[in-house]
């Protein structure tokens, strides 16, 4: 059975600062894809990264990337130069190669202070 | 490219009532996703369709909930009767493959009250 862990209920950040939200995992298969969502309270679900448990280098995608650390099981979103727009729940996921269900992690509210 | 599609937005209905959410996937995605999310229980999955065929329903709560992919533009998730207990935000997602690591694509969400 896949699981992921978040830690965090809520985080907080100042605007322009740096931020790393937790995601642990754990899984028996040998593929699978680690996601991060965001969901402003507007409710819709963003997608924001993905890595993959081969993939060699961390995803990275603008101000967006993930410290990927296979043997420690963890899928950490770093957020560089906070913005206010960045306030938001954000969710991390997996999902096995051959699996068919996206697993959700609890969410972390994070809150950017100006 | 229009993303996914989900009507009604908000839906307020009485106990008993039957409800019907309604999904346009991504055009050319062939696996399709119903979601829940509450508070108490976060984000679960429902259902999931691959080229129209639901695949794993392990996720449906009760026989109250039943879902259909009639074709690949179009998919419906039916409770009947609704209960208080119901009330939450479902979610339709997509995604262009189901055995793949790609991401799944959500629609803005149906919040559905039961009262």
């Amino acid at each position: 059975a896949q699981k992921i862990t978040q830690t965090q209920p809520g985080m907080f950040v100042q605007e322009k600062e740096a931020v790393t939200l937790d995601c642990t995992y754990d899984t028996s298969d040998p593929s699978y894809g680690l996601f991060w969502y965001k969901q402003p309270s507007s409710g819709e679900m963003i997608f924001l990264i993905y890595q993959g448990s081969y993939d060699q280098q961390n995803a990275t995608e603008g101000r967006y990337s993930l410290n990927f650390q296979k043997a420690r099981k963890s899928a950490n979103l770093v957020i560089s130069a906070s913005q206010l727009g960045d306030s938001a729940m954000y969710f991390c996921a997996m999902r096995a190669e051959y699996g068919n269900k996206l697993v959700f992690g609890a969410g972390t509210i994070l809150r950017v202070k100006s | 490219d229009a993303g996914v599609i989900q009507s009604p937005r908000h839906e307020v209905t009485e106990m008993g009532q039957e409800v019907t959410l309604r999904c346009k996937p991504i055009s050319g995605h062939n696996s399709l996703f119903w979601y829940r999310q509450t508070m108490m229980r976060g984000l679960e999955l429902l259902i999931y369709f691959n080229n129209n065929v639901p695949i794993d329903d392990s996720g449906m709560p009760e026989d109250r909930f039943s879902a259909k992919m009639p074709n690949a533009s179009f998919s419906t998730l039916k409770i009947q009767p609704s209960e208080p207990r119901d009330s939450a935000v479902y979610f339709c997602a997509s995604s262009p493959w189901d055995r793949g690591l790609y991401e799944q694509y959500f629609g803005p969400g149906t919040r559905l009250t039961v009262t």
